[in-house]
């Protein structure tokens, strides 16, 4: 069935480094791949979204390219920041109106 | 920016109680979803609504669920006689042309 399979977490990074979150999907179609961000106390933010292979969708200094050879929607920044800590979570949806399916979500916390 | 919202933001209930969870899409989206999530668990689909009726619903949303828009703006889960397993964050989303925008839930504590 379809499923998205997410990095375990938590991580813990220091201010300024690398970032990646891996992310790799299973589909019976052609998905469109999402990113959302849950900062503490709220609720699921949109990030940045992909609709076909290849694409690379980009937010906020966060980017993940839609991978169709590796089935993969990593996500990644170049320089963390400390207001960077929240649960990332990893999403697909087969179609407009289709349910999302999540991944357990990645826990990031930056330490100054 | 438009959002949706839910409330109660959080309710404790005893087990058997009723409860209604109410949620206030973004008024132009056409599609409605519930989702939970168990802690320290995935994000669980339970049911999407579309054109007044159910479009799809997941194996959890069993017959203690029901969905409802009572009115052009609210969007309502109700479970009929809670337990324990239904402590969760539920949340609710909306869509028009594909990408889902949340609330920020409503967590619900069974005891």
């Amino acid at each position: 069935g379809d499923s998205v399979t997410q990095m375990e977490g938590p991580v813990t990074l220091s201010e300024e480094a690398f970032l990646t979150i891996n992310c790799t999907y299973t589909a019976t179609g052609y998905p469109s791949l999402f990113w959302y961000v849950q900062y503490p106390g709220e609720g699921l933010q949109l990030l940045l979204k992909a609709t076909k292979a290849d694409d690379k969708g980009s937010n906020k200094g966060f980017e993940a390219t839609y991978r169709k050879e590796t089935t993969s929607f990593h996500l990644e920044k170049g320089s963390v920041q400390v207001s960077d800590s929240a649960v990332y979570f990893c999403a697909l949806s087969l179609d407009t109106g289709n349910q999302f399916y999540f991944g357990t979500g990645t826990s990031l916390t930056v330490i100054p | 920016e438009p959002e949706v919202t839910q409330t109660p933001s959080h309710q404790v209930t005893q087990m058997g109680q009723e409860v209604i969870l109410r949620c206030v899409p973004i008024s132009n989206h056409l599609y409605f979803y519930w989702y939970r999530q168990i802690l320290g668990q995935k994000v669980e689909f339970l049911v999407s609504f579309y054109n007044n009726e159910i479009s799809e619903k997941s194996e959890i949303f069993d017959d203690q669920f029901s969905v409802e828009r009572p009115d052009g703006s609210n969007f309502t889960l109700k479970i009929r006689s809670t337990k324990l397993e239904d402590s969760a964050m539920y949340f609710c989303a909306s869509s028009e042309l594909g990408t889902q925008y949340f609330g920020p839930g409503t967590r619900l504590l069974v005891l």
